[in-house]
């Protein structure tokens, strides 16, 4: 089973609809992050939280929001879907500063 | 401003032909220099972490190293089952307080049989 778990895998949408990503995860860790993935463009940050209490904007937040409803579950909502918000979407968990994260395999979404 | 590129941008090698992907970072201070795998469809897949320069890591074929200013991925005798991007990403030592991660673009390596 895998460590690190997204749903849906695909979604496709429309423009004006709410969407939640959902993220579990078993490997104990501690800190969780959503990233967006662009062609040409890497991995960039969204949102990250640290534990359930404590969750911060990336560098990129506008749009989205989070809810990290358990250490182990942070999930990622698009209030109002737009064209652009249309990429492959990440989930990582993570122990601290200087270690790798380790990613879920993502959820392609595409909104029309 | 912290930034990472990667060097080429695609790659098609023959199987057994050995060759190295580049990247290249600018951070205050490094923290950490990690390398990802990532295969069609899946999510990145973590390698190896190098600290300092001179600092080597190996892993079956892939051999990765760091200097002051960039990281090498060698491969050695490639087989098809390496084709996949190849993510650089590095950690900025006075950015810590979240963790941030600066992400490259990725090489795209494809091994012929």
């Amino acid at each position: 089973d895998a460590d690190v778990t997204q749903t849906p895998r695909n979604r496709i949408t429309k423009t004006g609809k709410r969407i939640m990503l959902e993220c579990s995860q078993t490997k104990g860790h501690d800190r969780m992050y959503w990233y967006r993935q662009d062609p040409g463009l890497g991995l960039r940050l969204i949102y990250y939280s640290f534990d359930v209490k404590d969750i911060n904007k990336g560098e990129i937040s506008d749009g989205y929001s989070v809810s990290r409803q358990a250490q182990a579950k942070f999930s990622l909502s698009l209030e109002s879907a737009i064209p652009n918000q249309t990429a492959l979407y990440f989930c990582a968990t993570g122990t601290g500063a200087g270690q790798p994260q380790h990613f879920g395999d993502g959820t392609r979404l595409s909104i029309l | 401003e912290d930034q990472v590129t990667q060097s080429p941008e695609a790659l098609r090698l023959q199987e057994g032909e050995s060759s190295s992907l580049n990247c290249s970072y600018t951070v205050s201070g490094l923290r950490g220099l990690f390398w990802y795998r990532q295969d069609p469809g899946k999510g990145p897949e973590f390698l190896f972490t190098l600290y300092s320069a001179g600092e080597e890591k190996e892993k079956e074929r892939l051999k990765a190293t760091l200097t002051k200013k960039e990281s090498f991925l060698h491969i050695t005798a490639p087989k098809p089952e390496d084709s996949a991007t190849y993510l650089c990403a590095v950690q900025d030592r006075w950015k810590t307080s979240y963790d941030k991660v600066i992400f490259g673009p990725g090489t795209s390596l494809s091994v012929i049989p």
